[in-house]
């Protein structure tokens, strides 16, 4: 199946700090990328819906100013969490469209200390 | 609301014998839908997939059945084996659009 990479797959940053995930798709071009995280025993939750060449589309509750998505191209999305609180701390996992079907990223374990 | 329903959130089942997980949904608008698996710290892996025009898909030991009408579907696997224990999640879209979540099934496989 298709493959898409997520970088990093586990980064510990400050309180403050802003911290950037990358989610690249090795071998398709996707005009669609998704952005989830996972609380502890919950189910995935959409936060944003990314767009090549357009302004990502959030879901209701997720602050789109700490949330920075970016969708510069057609295999690679962003997302960055500025200015992250401990709160922030959770496992990220962006997918890639292709047809109708998503492939996941191996997802991003962010500690917030 | 949850419009995506998995309401055992664990099961054991013995090694070789069949492991049956069930999933609800609440829009009828859905007609695309997919299991996916997931092992701890990992992203989900895609498993199988199912159309509202089909009621039966299946790969291997992995048979996906959808009853539209009762808004259900379910994974079967058979034979279940210790590598199947994970985490099993059932996701409902329209058009393979915007996917909505279970809040998943952890199947443990005992030898």
């Amino acid at each position: 199946g298709a493959v898409v990479s997520q970088h990093p797959s586990w980064v510990i940053c400050k309180s403050g700090t802003s911290v950037k995930i990358e989610c690249r798709s090795l071998d398709f071009q996707a005009t669609t990328m998704f952005w989830y995280r996972q609380f502890p025993k919950q189910s995935l939750m959409l936060m944003a819906t990314s767009n090549e060449g357009s302004k990502a589309t959030y879901e209701q509750g997720v602050e789109k100013d700490k949330f920075l998505i970016n969708h510069a191209s057609l295999t690679l999305s962003t997302l960055t969490v500025t200015s992250a609180h401990p709160e922030d701390s959770s496992f990220y996992i962006c997918s890639a469209q292709q047809g109708t079907e998503a492939f996941f990223g191996q997802g991003t374990r962010l500690t917030v200390v | 609301d949850q419009q995506v329903k998995q309401n055992s959130p664990s099961l054991s089942v013995q090694e070789g014998r069949i492991s049956i997980l069930n999933c609800d949904y609440t829009n009828s608008m859905f007609d695309y839908f997919l299991w996916y698996k997931k092992y701890p710290a990992e992203g989900p892996t895609f498993l199988i997939s199912i159309s509202s025009i089909k009621d039966k898909n299946e790969d291997g030991r992995f048979t996906v059945f959808l009853n539209k009408s009762a808004k259900h579907l379910s994974l079967h696997i058979v034979p279940s084996q210790p590598g199947d224990s994970a985490v099993y999640f059932c996701a409902a879209s329209r058009y393979g659009q915007n996917f909505v979540f279970g809040p998943g099934t952890r199947l443990s496989v005992l030898p």
